[in-house]
């Protein structure tokens, strides 16, 4: 069971918009930056955000981050089909353990 | 460009030891602030973070899998390795090897292997 608690699941249609939550503690979360991974089927995961909102370059401004208190949300907007996939938000710990959240599979209707 | 490769055994038996070998290439582990970490995820399952090595050498594990665990580095070779102990079919896997290139501040995970997966079955 994760530290970090996601959405199992989230669906949305092209074009639309999407939210992914991610819910942690004052000792994770609440402490430090948040990064979000996407993982395409049978793919390593990728870099999506970082440092609770900044992208890494070539990753489409469609995807933003937002952190408020314990809590982390991943937004996509402009939904394209090969947005499916599975998203993990992380962070880490005062143990410097990084800590994952169980994953949301995304899927494009 | 940055890449990492993982290598080991595809298959062992419960009890064994597991020793992964990360290979990578367009950095190096003795530039400060330079980290690499293992982490796995069971089929179907989320990711799970196993443990971490600096460029000054200092190591770090997953609180729960501390006692079975140990990172390693070769910087000249440009290689990390990962034992793991006491192999239990639980353990079966993928085993990612990843990049952070500002460990002491942001620690996130900018390169990622292709992953290994190792089966532990009898």
């Amino acid at each position: 069971q994760s530290v970090l608690t996601q959405p199992p699941s989230a669906s949305g249609t092209p074009g639309q918009r999407v939210t992914i939550s991610c819910s942690g503690s004052s000792s994770n979360i609440g402490s430090y930056t948040v990064n979000w991974y996407q993982q395409l089927p049978g793919t390593a995961p990728k870099l999506l955000i970082y440092n609770n909102n900044q992208r890494p370059s070539g990753v489409p401004d469609r995807f933003s981050g937002s952190k408020s208190g314990t809590s982390a949300s991943l937004a996509i907007s402009g939904l394209q089909s090969e947005d499916e996939a599975d998203y993990y938000c992380a962070t880490w710990d005062d143990s410097l353990n990084a800590l994952f959240g169980g994953g949301t599979k995304l899927t494009v209707l | 460009q940055v890449t990492l490769r993982e290598s080991g055994p595809a298959l062992v038996k419960p009890t064994q030891t597991l020793t992964l070998t990360c290979t990578f290439s367009g950095f190096s582990l003795s530039t400060s602030k330079m980290c690499v970490s293992w982490i796995r995820q069971p089929p179907g399952k989320a990711l799970e973070w196993l443990a971490r090595i600096d460029w000054d050498d200092d190591r770090f594990y997953s609180t729960s899998l501390k006692t079975r665990l140990t990172i390693s580095k070769d910087t000249s070779k440009n290689r990390v390795v990962l034992t793991m102990t006491n192999m239990d079919p639980v353990d079966t896997a993928t085993y990612y090897c990843a990049r952070t290139p500002t460990c002491g501040g942001l620690y996130y995970f900018d390169y990622w292997g292709r992953g290994t997966l190792v089966t532990v079955s009898s």
